[in-house]
């Protein structure tokens, strides 16, 4: 079974500042992924960045990067010169490959994101 | 391309109908998820079929059933409605043949409330 953590239930952070949005994780698989999914309040789930448990670099898509510390059982994500279109919520989320990575994904809760003027 | 849809939008029942929602893709993708999301618990799984003609549980799945109908079509039934099936629904397609991606592309979700 796998589990994932977020710690911040919310945040606020100034426009243009760099926020790191944190994750936490616990697997017993030798060989998974990591994601993670922006939700704004229209409430559709949209893909932001992939890390898998073997890449040797971390994931980056633009003004965000993945920061994973497998030791750690960590996968922050990292947003780069946040926008006032950033506000959203955004959850981590993880599926075991060792089975062709075709199992659910196992979400965390979430952290509600608020960009300020 | 449509991406995934989902129908309907929002439904309303009453304790003890019955419904089913339904999900379809266009991207050819070999596997097909319900997830469900209640407020402060992110997203669950409910069912999952990996490849057309084959279904699985996932960590919620009491009080539905599901249906492969080919591989662009996978429903969720409720047979007996219940107020704790109140959720937002969310249907997801992943896994083009040939392609090593496991990005999941989710539909619009669809917004039940059981009376």
């Amino acid at each position: 079974a796998q589990k994932i953590t977020q710690t911040q239930p919310g945040m606020f952070v100034q426009e243009k500042e760099a926020v790191t949005l944190d994750c936490t994780y616990d697997t017993s698989d030798p060989s998974y992924g990591l994601f993670w999914y922006k939700q704004p309040s229209s409430g559709e789930m949209i893909f932001l960045i992939y890390q898998g448990s073997y890449d040797q670099q971390n994931a980056t898509e633009g003004r965000y990067s993945l920061n994973f510390q497998k030791a750690r059982k960590s996968a922050n994500l990292v947003i780069s010169a946040s926008q006032l279109g950033d506000s959203a919520m955004y959850f981590c989320a993880m599926i075991p490959l060792t089975g062709g990575g075709a199992d659910g994904l196992t979400f965390g809760k979430g952290t509600h994101l608020i960009i300020q003027p | 391309n449509a991406g995934v849809t989902q129908t309907p939008k929002f439904q309303v029942l009453k304790t003890g109908q019955s419904m089913t929602l339904q999900c379809a893709q266009d991207m050819n993708h070999n596997s097909m998820y319900w997830y469900r999301q209640d407020p402060g618990m992110g997203l669950r799984l409910i069912y999952y079929s990996a490849s057309e003609g084959t279904t699985d549980k996932g960590e919620v799945p009491n009080g539905y059933n599901v249906s492969r109908l080919n591989k662009r079509e996978f429903s969720l039934r409720l047979e007996s409605a219940a107020p704790s099936q109140t959720s937002v629904y969310f249907c997801a397609s992943s896994g083009q043949p040939g392609e090593f991606s496991y990005e999941q592309y989710f539909g619009p979700g669809t917004r039940l409330t059981v009376t």
